[in-house]
């Protein structure tokens, strides 16, 4: 049973428009999400958090929107370009436990076109 | 300062056979972690380590064993490789909850393992 799922395998996108990735949880527990970004033959890479305290955190063309009542997150990249073409993960990690540990999403494949 | 590093790149393996692999980072962090990732799945814990010579269970720990005898190093072994081992393996590292932000993990480039 996925606790953390992204139900869009791929997503495209005109460069300079917005792309929006979702990704939706089921466990309660989770009070901590972050999206990684993946190129081909390298590991995922730390975009961009947020804590359940909050709804929104920007941080440049990135910005993550959480809604806790529907478990439900959203990156949101605008303007979108070329290099932002890469798989993305969403993870989630639940308060507690000597490490946090994370719980990811099966990705979804942005490809922005020129 | 290299970051996290994995060795191999790529390996095959029969059934039965046995390796291990190795990950080593430079950032001082307290806590390493092994991943693997499949087709159509997410990354999944396989163990973690919080600090040298402790190490954890995560989602999927059968057939794999650690070790981390060293705090730059954590070691993944598999003893009789199966074909259902055949995947991705990322390693991690962060620091430590009491440092904050324990959640960002910075990732190796990944190992290719295939078990024939």
């Amino acid at each position: 049973d996925q606790q953390v799922k992204q139900n869009s395998p791929s997503l495209s996108v005109q460069e300079g428009r917005i792309s929006i990735l979702n990704c939706d949880y089921t466990n309660s527990m989770f009070d901590y999400f972050l999206w990684y970004k993946k190129y081909p033959a390298e590991g995922p890479t730390f975009l961009i958090s947020i804590s359940s305290i909050k709804d929104k955190n920007e941080d440049g063309r990135f910005t993550v929107f959480l809604n806790k009542s529907a478990k439900h997150l959203s990156l949101h990249i605008v303007p979108s370009q070329p290099g932002d073409s890469a798989v993305y993960f969403c993870a989630a990690s639940p308060f507690g436990g000597s490490a946090r540990q994370l719980t990811f999403g099966s990705g979804t494949q942005l490809t922005v076109l020129p | 300062n290299a970051g996290v590093t994995q060795t191999p790149k790529f390996r095959v393996l029969k059934t039965g056979q046995s390796m291990t692999l190795l990950c080593a980072q430079d950032m001082n962090h307290e806590y390493m972690y092994w991943y693997r990732q499949d087709p159509g799945m997410g990354l999944r814990l396989i163990h973690y380590s919080v600090g040298e010579g402790t190490t954890a269970k995560g989602e999927v720990p059968d057939g794999y064993n650690v070790s981390r005898l060293k705090k730059q190093n954590f070691l993944l072994g598999l003893e009789s490789a199966a074909p259902s081992q055949t995947s991705v393996y990322f390693c991690a590292s962060s620091y430590s909850i009491d440092r904050g932000n324990q959640e960002t993990q910075y990732f190796g480039p990944g190992t290719r393992l295939l078990v024939l």
